[in-house]
């Protein structure tokens, strides 16, 4: 049984970092986010042993993505946060970065606000 | 970056009904295409991928065709629970894109 396990809410002022986690067994990774009432968008991929990463031309250098192999936990760290990152942020199991996302966390909302 | 658009982007339907949704590319994708299925509050679930490939425990009155540029996402006999908003996806390229959704609701 294939389960993604992610941090809970938060809430940063603009210009602040977050760091959501998501427990994936080692398994490689995407992550795409959801703005409230909007649709999906792609943020970026990283395998499982963290030797690769592929971020989405958007959020190059504001993005960071990264595992810790102990605790088979993959984190995604997003800086300069706008209001407009408000967004459940959701990873998703990718293996070999193919694009197919067959397994989703809960999903974790990260609102910006002053 | 390859851009998806989906038709309609609302459809009200009934129960046992079949309806049919579009995905455009601006490019062509071969079959890298994937659909899914968002209920309100829940992360998306995988439907189908390669455009025609019914993931597992997927009931078989979703199916997906198409190739290239064009794909369409069919339900047939509609059940309560396929009301939700349905999103196409590329996996032909990155950065990987979605389409803009379409909700199904009840009519």
């Amino acid at each position: 049984q294939v389960q993604l396990v992610q941090s809970g809410a938060e809430v940063k002022k603009p210009g602040a970092s977050v760091k959501v986690s998501c427990e994936s067994s080692g398994y490689d990774i995407s992550w795409v986010r959801q703005a409230p009432g909007q649709g999906l968008e792609w943020m970026g991929w990283i395998n499982g042993y963290s030797v690769s990463t592929n971020y989405a031309p958007k959020f190059q250098g504001r993005v960071s993505m990264t595992t810790d192999k102990s605790t088979s936990t993959v984190y995604m760290e997003l800086r300069s946060l706008r209001s407009d990152d408000t967004a459940v942020y959701y990873c998703a199991r990718d293996l070999g970065g193919y694009g197919k996302l067959d397994y989703w966390g809960q999903g974790a909302l990260v609102t910006v606000s002053s | 970056d390859i851009q998806m658009t989906q038709s309609p982007s609302s459809l009200s339907a009934s129960v046992g009904d079949r309806v049919t949704i579009t995905c455009r590319a601006s490019h062509g994708i071969r079959n890298s295409l994937n659909w899914y299925q968002q209920k309100s509050g829940k992360a998306p679930e995988l439907l189908i991928h390669t455009a025609s490939t019914l993931q597992g425990g997927v009931p078989s009155r979703f199916s997906g065709s198409g190739s290239a540029t064009d794909f369409t996402l069919t339900i047939s006999n509609l059940q309560p629970e396929d009301f939700a908003t349905y999103y196409c996806q590329q996996s032909y390229s990155t950065p990987r894109t979605f389409g803009q959704g379409t909700k199904l609701e009840i009519k």
